[in-house]
């Protein structure tokens, strides 16, 4: 079945500090891909997507290539901060299969420091 | 427009009762998701309902959980004989057309917390 694989955490960055988080999946479909972010006590954020292979998802400074070859969707972000500081979701979603759901990865918690 | 409204936020249950959680999806949209999200875990899928109809629940318990989406009315998730391993948080999310390509998103609530003691 489909499945994704994100770093373990917790991540800890300065301020200003390069943020990657990697992100791979299995599917054998078509699928798109997806990062979602988790503040505190709240409920899941769409942050950013790609639907198809080579594209890039943008959105807050954050980054995410779709990368058929590797089958992964790392998320980058050139300069963070102390409000990035949250829970982030990669997930796919595979509507060639027929499936009507996202499945996520187990996420991956990013602390940023002052 | 209220996003996707889940109720309650907190809920303190003993072991063997029962669990309601509510979820009234964003306006216009009438497809709903259930997903859970257990301590330090990720989301897992539960259900995915239309109107009156539920399309897969390829994740749910096979017993004392149910899901409903009526005509009128918010959604339901109901778990029956709450055990200590229900406690989780529950995550509701609609769209608003079934499709969950890159056109498609899912806007999800801010979650339900259910402890069970």
């Amino acid at each position: 079945g489909d499945s994704v694989t994100q770093m373990e955490g917790p991540v800890t960055l300065s301020e200003e500090a390069f943020l990657t988080i990697n992100c791979t999946y299995t599917a054998t479909g078509y699928p798109s891909l997806f990062w979602y972010v988790q503040y505190p006590g709240e409920g899941l954020q769409l942050l950013l997507k790609a639907t198809k292979a080579d594209d890039k998802g943008s959105n807050k400074g954050f980054e995410a290539t779709y990368r058929k070859e590797t089958t992964s969707f790392h998320l980058e972000k050139g300069s963070v901060q102390v409000s990035d500081s949250a829970v982030y979701f990669c997930a796919l979603s595979d509507r060639t299969r027929g499936r009507r759901a996202l499945t996520f990865g187990s996420g991956t918690r990013l602390q940023v420091q002052p | 427009n209220a996003g996707v409204m889940q109720n309650p936020r907190h809920l303190v249950r003993r072991r063997g009762q029962e669990a309601r959680l509510r979820c009234s999806p964003m306006k216009g949209h009438s497809h709903v998701y259930w997903y859970r999200q257990l301590p330090e875990e990720g989301l897992k899928f539960m259900v995915y309902l239309q109107k009156e109809n539920i399309i897969d629940e390829s994740g749910m318990p096979k017993e004392r959980f149910s899901a409903e989406f009526p005509k009128e009315g918010p959604s339901i998730l109901r778990i029956q004989q709450v055990v200590r391993g229900d406690s989780a948080a529950y995550f509701c999310a609609s769209s608003l057309s079934g499709d969950s390509s890159g056109a498609n998103v899912l806007t999800f609530g801010a979650g339900s917390r259910l402890t069970v003691l």
